[in-house]
């Protein structure tokens, strides 16, 4: 039982380059979400997912697109990164039936120049 | 909309010097506060959730408490193992969609001296 896994786990990008951050959990948890980690500024909301087939956005969602086509799987697609996407990337999966309780991922640490 | 904020940012104890930390939040309704430490270079792990005014948990060397407008958690006799970041979160009470949203404070950076 893997948990939450998130690849890659660091990632330098030039501004304007695009990519994809991957996150898989394996508990068959309905809810998934993405945050960023920025210094002094706790973790925000970027997007969440209820099920496959939706998703909304939350408090910084702008730059960022995700999909939602699989139960395990919760995507975060940056289409043309800027110096402000810089931050640590925390994907995490919960059920209510589990209290909501969130379990995170180990991170994506993303620099972009 | 939903606010965290914790005290003090960073906190530097002994070993075995008690302390406290503070979370005070503003939030329509709660649903759950959630405590978490975070290791460096790591995602947080869950420490506690804690519901209703009054209720308290424990583990280890910590203890969570909750009022209507704000959180404790208390270490006893802490250990350097104990160093970390401490984040605190709310969930809302909200119908729909946004069941699964937390709101974080910026933590407080723990460090323990042996």
């Amino acid at each position: 039982n893997a948990g939450v896994t998130q690849t890659p786990k660091f990632q330098v990008l030039k501004t304007g380059q695009s990519m994809t951050l991957q996150c898989a959990q394996d508990m068959n948890h309905e809810y998934m979400s993405w945050y960023r980690q920025d210094p002094g500024m706790g973790l925000r909301l970027i997007h969440y997912s209820v099920g496959a087939g939706i998703t909304d956005q939350g408090e910084v969602p702008n730059g960022y697109n995700v999909s939602r086509s699989t139960t395990e799987d919760f995507p975060l697609r940056l289409l043309s990164a800027a110096p402000s996407q810089t931050s640590v990337y925390f994907c995490a999966s919960s059920t209510p039936t589990g209290g909501n309780i969130q379990y995170f991922g180990a991170g994506t640490r993303l620099s972009v120049l | 909309e939903d606010q965290v904020t914790q005290s003090p940012e960073a906190l530097r104890l002994q070993e075995g010097e008690s302390s406290s930390l503070n979370c005070s939040y503003t939030v329509s309704g709660l649903r759950g506060l959630f405590w978490y430490r975070q290791d460096p270079g790591k995602g947080p792990e869950f420490l506690f959730t804690l519901y209703s005014a009054g209720e308290e948990k424990e583990k280890e060397r910590l203890k969570a408490t909750l009022t209507k407008k704000e959180s404790f958690l208390h270490i006893t006799a802490p250990k350097p193992e104990d160093s970390a970041t401490y984040l605190c979160a709310v969930q809302a009470l909200s119908g729909g969609t946004s069941y699964g949203k937390l709101t974080f404070g910026q933590g407080t950076i723990l460090t323990v001296h042996p």
